[in-house]
């Protein structure tokens, strides 16, 4: 069971916008800020997202994060086929004094 | 630019320690703004992470409460590398295995932990 909850699937057609949430607690995504992570298949994880809303340069502006109180989301706008692809939130978490992450979301484009 | 290169055992036995060592280039293991982590990724547990070592004034290490006592991961600033021993594995140790860097700082100097950097992975089978 993750620390983080996300829903375990999305979906969209191409152009469409989606959005993935991430829920925690006052420990992590409370009194921190939230990374997003993109897995494709047979690669290492590329950071999508940092410090909630943040984007690393080379990451397209068809991804964008938010951070409402608890509520952290990520946002795809444009729906593209290479998008499909395994999403997962992260956070530290001040109690158990390490990195946590939420269980993935697989994005299905449709 | 930053790299890391990792190496060691695809197959390990039941009972026995995994170990994995990822170089680092174009950063130093030594560094006051960074930390080296290790983190692991399968069907069933998705993106978990195991630990990580770091620097400031001193080394410290931090521990996932999940193999606090079985896990050690030491740096190496001789030949600017980290690794990880798992010891008394099991099949549920069955993972693709990644080392990551998390600096301190984003490009503009904000306060800004994340994973940046990443190996190539390592899937580790525990069987025997």
């Amino acid at each position: 069971q993750s620390v983080l909850t996300q829903p375990p699937s999305a979906s969209g057609t191409p152009g469409q916008r989606v959005t993935i949430s991430c829920s925690g607690s006052s420990s992590n995504i409370g009194s921190n800020t939230v990374n997003w992570y993109q897995l494709l298949p047979g690669a290492a994880p590329k950071l999508l997202i940092y410090s909630s809303n943040q984007r690393p340069s080379g990451v397209p502006d068809r991804f964008s994060g938010s951070k409402s109180g608890t509520s952290p989301s990520l946002a795809i706008s444009g729906l593209q086929s290479e998008d499909e692809a395994d999403y997962y939130c992260a956070a530290w978490d001040d109690s158990l004094n390490g990195w946590v992450f939420g269980g993935g979301t697989k994005l299905t484009v449709l | 630019q930053v790299q890391l290169q990792q190496s060691g055992p695809g197959l390990v036995k039941p009972s026995q320690t995994l170990s994995l060592t990822c170089a680092i280039s174009g950063d130093s293991v030594s560094s006051n703004s960074a930390a080296w982590n290790w983190i692991r990724q399968s069907p069933s547990r998705g993106l978990e992470w195991l630990g990580r070592t770091y620097y400031k004034s001193k080394w410290y290490n931090d521990y996932a409460v999940s193999v606090k006592s079985r896990i050690a991961i030491n740096p190496d600033t001789s030949r600017n590398q980290f690794s990880l021993q798992l010891n008394s594995v099991t099949p549920e140790d069955t993972a693709v295995y990644y080392c990551a860097r998390s600096p301190d700082y984003d490009s503009g100097g904000y306060y800004a932990p994340n994973f940046d950097y990443w190996g190539q992975g390592t899937l580790v089978t525990v069987s025997s």
